[in-house]
């Protein structure tokens, strides 16, 4: 398996409270991902970054904050949770080029009651 | 930005049966289309790709296939196994890109 951890794996949470995601990689790749599964949505882009400091928006970033200040960390915070965004949330990494293969992590399993 | 549709969303055949899975991409500047595979409690695995130079790549029982003037491309799973039965994602990308957005992807199983 490619280096890279998620944490928590597993975590219960009450609406309104923020919630810290850590993706940790190994491999020294530019590119980090944050994704959210839910059924019938597959995997959803939240925000990635293409390098330390430098992130952007995906396709459903609203009520998610991102930062990276080490290219081996990338973390996704949820400002105030909402039942909404339960999900599994996995992150990736890639490499620069073309054709380049994204691993991803464990997936964390987010529950907002 | 690039938007990616794939179909069916649930797909069901029989042990030894084909199984095709479609999808379409929006932006003609993609050149890269990756399919992955997620087994259940597993994290998305690629298991083939395909560049917009080739129309179709083999790998044992699975291949791509790619067609860039109607901008879709297909995985055919062929003499399928229970060991098949995951969800499947397609992607679509292109070079300099830094997006990499996928399908809503395809729940394959496979009856014995």
């Amino acid at each position: 398996d490619a280096g890279i951890t998620q944490s928590p794996r597993h975590k219960v949470t009450e609406t309104g409270t923020p919630v810290t995601l850590r993706c940790h990689q190994t491999e020294n790749h530019r590119y980090m991902y944050w994704y959210r599964q839910d059924p019938g949505h597959g995997l959803r882009l939240i925000h990635y970054s293409y390098g330390v400091k430098d992130t952007d928006k995906g396709e459903v970033s609203d009520g998610y904050s991102v930062s990276r200040s080490k290219t081996e960390d990338f973390l996704l915070t949820l400002e105030s949770a909402t039942s909404s965004q339960t999900s599994v949330y996995f992150c990736a990494i890639k490499s620069t080029g073309m054709n380049t293969e994204a691993f991803f992590g464990q997936g964390t399993r987010l529950t907002v009651v | 930005g690039e938007n990616v549709e794939q179909h069916p969303s649930t797909l069901s055949v029989q042990e030894g049966d084909s199984a095709v899975i479609k999808c379409t991409y929006s932006d003609s500047a993609s050149n890269y289309f990756p399919w992955y595979k997620q087994e259940l409690g597993k994290r998305p695995q690629l298991i083939i790709d395909i560049r917009s130079n080739v129309g179709e790549k083999k790998d044992q029982r699975i291949a791509v296939t790619l067609n860039k003037t109607a901008k879709h491309f297909s995985l055919h799973i062929t003499e399928t196994q229970p060991e098949d039965s995951a969800v499947y994602f397609c992607a679509a990308t292109r070079w300099g890109a830094d997006k990499l957005i996928f399908g809503t992807g395809t729940r394959l199983q496979v009856f014995p």
